[in-house]
């Protein structure tokens, strides 16, 4: 079945840089890859999602890069804010028969120091 | 996200005894997901459902019973709850199309077995 990892499992920046986590999957039949965010004691939130036909997607401060070839896919935030601060998971769809369920990555405790 | 709800949200319950945890969305979505969620391990799926009548398991369904006689319920039970069955508990639903719709995600249920 399908495995997804995920990279780093914690990350700290300083407020106004980069982050970037990554993720990769082990089945080549996944074509939907989306992004959570998790605030403490928080339900999950989709934040970003990128479809297997695009290989990049940008919603303001954050993007999402997809590599088929590769079977790897990252979220990029920029100009990071202390309200950036949150677990986030990335997810693949995998298809089981005739149904697909999402397998999602083990997450990124992200800190961002003001 | 007011769309779905859990109840129980806390729960302390012993070993041996029979827990279930309810799910209500009312968005008339058709797929609905049951998960965990621990430390180090991310968000695992337990079971999920297609449609009313319609369910199948996750990665994790070992111990868990679920049940969909309506559309907008999603019961799930643990029959004999054990020490390892501790976690949050997420509800989630999908819109009326394949499971690449974006899920929606409960406030969750923090059991607790002792």
């Amino acid at each position: 079945g399908e495995n997804v990892e995920q990279h780093p499992s914690t990350l700290s920046v300083q407020e106004g840089d980069s982050a970037v986590i990554k993720c990769t999957y082990s089945d080549s039949a996944s074509n939907y890859f989306p992004w959570y965010k998790q605030e403490l004691g928080k339900r999950p939130q989709l934040i970003i999602d990128i479809r297997s036909n695009v290989g990049e997607k940008k919603d303001q401060r954050i993007a999402v890069t997809l590599n088929k070839t590769a079977k790897h896919f990252s979220l990029h935030i920029t100009e990071t804010q202390p309200e950036d601060s949150a677990v986030y998971f990335c997810a693949a769809l995998n298809y089981g028969g005739s149904q697909g369920n999402l397998i999602f990555g083990k997450g990124t405790k992200l800190s961002v120091k003001p | 996200d007011a769309g779905i709800t859990q109840s129980p949200r806390y729960k302390i319950t012993e070993t041996g005894r029979q827990v279930t945890l309810m799910c209500h969305q009312t968005w008339s979505h058709s797929y609905m997901f049951w998960y965990r969620q621990d430390l180090g391990h991310g968000l695992r799926l337990i079971y999920y459902s297609a449609a009313a009548d319609i369910t199948d398991k996750g990665e994790v369904p070992d111990g868990y019973v679920v049940s969909r006689s309506k559309t907008e319920n999603f019961p799930l039970t643990l029959e004999s709850a054990t020490r390892s069955q501790t976690s949050v508990y997420f509800c989630a639903s999908s819109g009326t199309s394949a499971p690449q719709e974006t899920q929606y995600f409960g406030p969750g249920t923090r059991l607790l077995v002792l």
